[in-house]
This record gives structure tokens, sequence and C-alpha cells, in this order.
């Protein structure tokens, strides 16, 4: 399998534009988790899916900031409108509830927002 | 909630020495688990270590090693035969059983001396 896979790798947009983040899960994962790194706040879960349905949104920021699973191998982060504030690398996740919660990561996206 | 205490923002230590970076965490959950994930440059989160609190004994895996004291609270990673490949930002995370939010703690910085 070719892992978690996260597109654009690097993300680089004006205040005030949407940024849509996305990833593709390992095949047969049926959980998906978003995360967001900073210096300041570390790594930070934002929103996690089980069978493509959100299960915990606690850790979204504010309302600019949306998720969707529409499928079991596809979700996207949106951030409209972006701020500079945004600027931080993105991680998308997956696991196997079945194999110890081991969550496999993606190489994450880096956005700048100017 | 669960915090994490990574109370060694940087450490280094000579190639194919060995060296062990420190995890306390609270947690009033008596099921679950510990997780060490290690961060290399390239910024992608790998899973290098987990260990199941009801079991005792500590998990090992090739050179990484785990101690383990349930009743302190402690998780720390000990690697032997230290390598290059081995300079990452590590962190340390319990998990709940049946939940699938990591906590990560802040951190510790891996420098591995030539």
């Amino acid at each position: 399998d070719a892992g978690v896979i996260q597109s654009p790798r690097h993300e680089v947009t004006e205040m005030g534009q949407e940024v849509t983040l996305r990833c593709k899960p390992i095949s047969g994962h049926d959980y998906l988790f978003w995360y967001r790194q900073t210096m300041m706040r570390g790594l930070e879960l934002l929103i996690y899916f089980n069978n493509n349905v959100p299960i915990d949104d606690s850790g979204m920021p504010e309302d600019r900031f949306s998720a969707k699973m529409p499928n079991a191998s596809f979700s996207t982060l949106k951030i409209q409108p972006s701020e500079p504030r945004d600027s931080a690398v993105y991680f998308c996740a997956s696991s196997f509830s079945r194999v110890l919660n081991e969550q496999y990561f993606g190489p994450g996206t880096r956005l700048t927002v100017t | 909630a669960q915090t994490v205490t990574q109370s060694q923002p940087e450490m280094s230590v000579q190639e194919a020495e060995t060296v062990t970076l420190s995890c306390t965490y609270d947690t009033s959950e008596s099921d679950y688990y510990l997780f060490w994930y290690k961060q290399p440059p390239s910024r992608q989160m790998i899973l290098v270590i987990r260990q199941e609190a009801y079991k005792q004994q500590n998990a090992t895996e090739n050179r990484f090693s785990v101690n383990f004291q349930k009743a302190a609270k402690s998780f720390s990673l000990k690697i032997s035969d230290s390598q290059l490949g081995d300079a990452a930002m590590y962190f340390c995370s319990p998990l709940r059983r049946g939940n699938e939010k990591l906590t990560f703690g802040t951190g510790t910085r891996l420098t591995i001396i030539p």
C-alpha cells in the first residue's frame, strides 16, 4: 500500500482565500484523523471520522474550518477564509480499529497564509 | 482528560551509545495504550513502539525498548546502539482503550553525534 496520501504537500495562499487540503487514507482503514502542528501549540487533533462519519470535531478551532469525508477513500479539510494564524503543518492519519489503535500518518501539508 | 509531559526538550547522544527519553502522563483511565512516535526531518510521524497498560512486561522493538512504570505513570523510551537515522523529534502519547484521540506531549528533539 502507498500509505496515507496528502495533497498538496505545500500550499501558499493569501489571507482571505479558501484553502482545501486533501487526504486519501490507507485502504481498509475505518478511522481518519486530521491534525495540526505548530511550534506554539504542538500537535493537535482537529477532527476524526469513523466509517466516514465525523465523531469528534471539538478540536476544530473555528467555524472557518470544515472537514468532510464523502467516501472511505477521500477526505478534505477546508479553511475559509484563511488567516495567517492558520499557517501550520496539517497531517492526516488513518487507522484500523481492530489493530491496537495504531495510526498511520501522511507526510503532511505545509500551509503558509500570507 | 489526559496530559503528557516530556521534560527534555532536547537530548543528544553519541552514535552507538544508549539514550533514554522520559515521558510522564496523567490519566484517570485504567485501560489504555502508550505510544512513542518519531518525527524525522521529513516530518512524517512514524510509530516506534507501543505498550498496553495491562501488560507488565515492557515492550521491545529491536533497538527500542520502554520502561513502563504504571504506578508512577512513567513511560520512558530507551534507544540502544543509536544510529544517525534515529535523529528526530520523539513524541509520547497515551490513548484510552476504546478511544481514538491521541494526546501528544511537546516532544524531545534527539540529535545523534557522529
